[in-house]
This record gives structure tokens, sequence and C-alpha cells, in this order.
């Protein structure tokens, strides 16, 4: 069965940066472009960037600003995103998702969740 | 694209219709999907492609729409679908999220 295992969560300083990683199995790993997804708390989700594992090309909002960098290892059918210059509003739950289909931005597999706290 | 979901929060009761909007800002033809959140959960996909069911989804789940107007109907709540839904398009990047509904007893 599809699973997408998200790294632990993090607490990290203001102005630190964080590395999350997003294991996949289940399903031929290059087939399918894996997304981020963050949810502060209380809030609605919000969509951080792409990327398209058969070709590692990456997406990202603008919203970021160049503070978010995603990239695939293959070898080890995982995913990683990773947002610089830390603070407090980073504070949520970051998920990875997978597309429902190729090129379908829709996503039915999630990951767990990783809860990344920022704090002084 | 700016998605608005409407109402904020909806009060009902086991074995009542609850019907969901989701308005966008401009045309994203059929190109939305609906998902159900728990609390401490990941979103579940509910629909795709506005009509579509996603599998393993219950018939009492359907929705309609196209364009700008979309909407999700439970048809008889039974008490796994009180919960928090969004819309979400995939017209073009960034893709967004609603606000969300949240469906409450």
């Amino acid at each position: 069965q599809v699973q997408l295992v998200q790294s632990g969560a993090e607490v990290k300083k203001p102005g630190a940066s964080v590395k999350v990683s997003c294991k996949a199995s289940g399903y031929t790993f290059s087939s399918y472009t894996i997304h981020w997804v963050r949810q502060a708390p209380g809030q609605s989700l919000e969509w951080m960037g792409l990327i398209n594992i058969g070709n590692a090309d990456p997406k990202y909002s603008q919203n970021f600003q160049g503070r978010v960098t995603i990239t695939a290892d293959t070898s080890a059918s995982t995913v990683y995103m990773e947002l610089t210059s830390l603070r407090s509003e980073d504070t949520a739950m970051y998920y990875c998702a997978r597309e429902f289909s190729s090129g379908r931005s829709h996503f039915n597999y999630w990951g767990q969740g990783t809860l990344v706290t920022v704090s002084s | 694209i700016v998605l608005t979901q409407s109402p904020a929060t909806l009060s009902l009761s086991p074995g009542e219709r609850a019907a969901l909007s989701c308005r966008a800002s401009q045309d994203i033809y059929n190109y939305l999907a609906w998902y159900q959140q728990k609390r401490g959960q990941a979103p579940r996909l509910l629909i795709y492609d506005a009509t579509n069911r996603a599998p393993g989804i219950p018939p009492r789940f359907s929705a309609n729409g196209h364009g700008t107007d979309f909407t999700l109907i439970i048809s008889s709540l039974e008490p796994e679908d009180f919960a928090t839904y969004y819309c979400q398009h995939r017209v073009n990047w960034p893709l967004t999220f609603g606000g969300g509904t949240k469906v409450e007893i």
C-alpha cells in the first residue's frame, strides 16, 4: 500500500533552517509528483511547492520568496523540504502529499505531518 | 485564485443533509477537489475534478459545479462526517485552498 512517512517534529529558533523528509513506498516513486502543504495552528492549508520526481523539476509558491527548497533522492525514495530564515509565523504542521494521478494535482495520499515549532 | 467557502460553520444533526459552498475568484473549469480533515489528521481526498468521488469514498458524498461555483453535498450525515472540509483548485500555480467549512453537531 502507498505510504508517505515523514520525519519527526522539530523545534527551531528564529533565523534557523529546517529540513523535513518524506519517504515514499508502495508505488513507483518516479511516476508521481510530490507536493508540500503546510497548516498553521487553527488555519487552512497552504501550498508550498512540488517536485516532479521524473525530471527533478521543482516549482515553488512565491509566498515563500526563495526560502523553500524541495529535492528528491530517488535511490532512497525520499523527498526533502528545506525552509530557511524561519520566523514564528512558520510554526505549522508540514505535510507531503502525492498527486492523485500524473499531472492531476489533487492529493489522495498524505504523510502523517511534521510539526515545526519556531520559538526563541 | 481565491477560493471562498461558506458557511464557515454548519451546525447540523446526524441524518441531516449538508450543502457546502466553494466559490472561485475566476474560472477554474472543473479543476476542484474537496477534502475532509479531522482534528489531528491529514486531509482526506473526497472529490476530485469537481464531481468524481475518490476511491473508497461512500456515495453519501457528492459534488457538483463548474467554472466558479461548486457545492459538496453530504446526503445524510453520519457521526464520522463531523469535520472540517476544504476545497482546492489545480488550474494554475500556486494551488490554493479555501478557508474551510466546519461541520459540527
